[in-house]
């Protein structure tokens, strides 16, 4: 158990709807990235909050979005989902960047029928 | 778009094997080198953060080493156990933006009983 935590472990809905995952860092731990895994594709970097500020962006759709609250938790929204939208969604955190080990949380598994 | 290769794809190997498997990476504005395993229906799990050329790092059978001017990494497994087998992802981080891993498409490892 990496100490970080993930919400929902499953998610089933349509294209055009609204989610949201959330995700819970290691206690201590300042940074939370988001990653997405879709099929056939490696880890794929989204975004990265420290401290609440956004710190760092990849590939992250416009539709996608995330931020990260006062007490550190992280939430990612995605929206107007499509059936590529499909993936594995890992958080994971550090006690800050760059150097420090990243702790995966065991991800969210959606599904955009 | 920074290429980060890993190689072989796969590899399938005899318990008590030993092996390894070369992460290449540009060695222009190399700043850091992430090594994570991930099992099967798991989270990636940290092995190593490796910065100065020439490091090695070592955690129980398993081991690295980094050549930052030539832009590579090895990975070592000795003496190869079942419970080796997994996926095993590098990621370098780059001096322009010090937060954003790309991830290798990883070297799958099945260590056969």
């Amino acid at each position: 158990d990496s100490g970080v935590t993930q919400t929902p472990k499953h998610l089933i809905t349509a294209t055009g709807q609204r989610v949201t995952l959330r995700c819970s860092p290691r206690s201590g731990d300042l940074s939370v990235y988001w990653y997405q895994q879709s099929l056939d594709q490696g880890l794929q970097f989204l975004i990265q909050y420290y401290n609440g500020e956004e710190r760092a962006k990849g590939n992250i759709l416009e539709r996608f979005s995330a931020q990260q609250f006062p007490d550190l938790h992280s939430e990612l929204n995605l929206s107007s989902l499509e059936l590529g939208d499909s993936a594995l969604y890992f958080c994971a955190s550090s006690v800050s960047g760059g150097v420090n080990e990243q702790f995966f949380g065991p991800g969210t598994r959606l599904t955009v029928l | 778009i920074l290429n980060v290769e890993q190689s072989p794809q796969s590899l399938h190997v005899q318990e008590g094997d030993s092996t390894n498997f070369t992460c290449s990476f540009p060695s222009s504005n190399f700043y850091a080198l992430h090594w994570y395993r991930w099992e099967t229906a798991k989270s990636p799990e940290a092995l190593f953060v490796m910065t100065l050329n020439g490091d090695e790092k070592k955690k129980g059978r398993i081991s690295a080493t980094l050549n930052t001017k030539e832009g590579y990494s090895y990975l070592y497994i000795k003496g190869s156990q079942p419970e080796d087998s997994a996926t095993y992802l590098c990621a370098p981080l780059m001096s322009y933006n010090t937060d954003k891993l790309i991830f290798g498409t990883g070297t799958r490892l099945q260590v056969f009983p």
